[in-house]
């Protein structure tokens, strides 16, 4: 139990254009969902918390227009980089909260955005 | 504030000998506490937690960790290590309230053979 999908696992495209990244709970409803992002060999940095219904809260220096957050139901939550650039080619990481275990954070396979 | 410190970023380690990667931590409340690893190009792997009880906790693949409350610390061990152990590992803390996880910097392990 407790599985966290994401699609795609892996996109390119152009500088400029928007990409949209879905992470859904299969087996559980995600009350709570936290997007990372990840540098190459570097840790994973929290990004935005939503709960759902709810607007997301964005960490400090994470631009919340370009990085728009939607948790629209208890199984889904998106994340759409808008006007991409090539600095936002990174691995993301999306996790959920909920289910049994309400402490417990479980992680998506991630998903590699490459913008040429 | 909670955060977390991998003091090492690279432990290099021959097969069958054990293994320590370190981990302190800084939390205002009680800490949850876990570990993952994470192969190239994927996602996190959960090892183990400590949320409360016994000090010393048993996880996947052999990994254990030990939670040390006046050390602040939570260094995982593998008592024989193994090529395929090769990896970067992720220790994580958030405290008893409803706060994401804080990773630390990671630490990539390699087990030579």
């Amino acid at each position: 139990g407790a599985v966290v999908s994401q699609h795609p696992s892996r996109v390119i495209c152009k500088s400029g254009t928007s990409v949209k990244i879905e992470c859904r709970s299969l087996d559980f409803q995600a009350t709570t969902m936290f997007w990372y992002r990840q540098f190459p060999k570097q840790s994973l940095m929290l990004m935005a918390t939503s709960n759902e219904g709810s607007k997301a809260t964005y960490e400090q220096g994470v631009e919340k227009d370009k990085f728009l957050i939607n948790h629209a139901s208890l199984t889904l939550s998106t994340l759409t980089v808008t006007s991409a650039h090539p600095e936002d080619s990174s691995f993301y990481i999306c996790s959920a909260r909920g289910g049994r275990e309400a402490y417990e954070q479980y992680f998506g396979p991630g998903t590699r955005l490459t913008v040429t | 504030a909670q955060s977390v410190a991998q003091p090492e970023d690279q432990v290099n380690v021959a097969e069958g000998n054990p293994l320590t990667v370190k981990c302190t931590y800084s939390v205002s409340g009680n800490p949850y506490l876990f570990w993952y690893v994470q192969y190239p190009n994927r996602g996190l792997q959960f090892l183990l937690k400590y949320i409360t009880g016994d000090n010393l906790v048993k996880g996947s693949y052999g990994f254990e960790a030990e939670f040390n409350k006046s050390q602040t610390s939570f260094h995982l061990k593998k008592p024989s290590a193994l090529v395929s152990d090769s990896a970067l590992y992720f220790c994580a803390v958030r405290d008893g309230g409803n706060t994401p996880l804080v990773f630390g910097k990671g630490t990539r392990l390699s087990v030579i053979a």
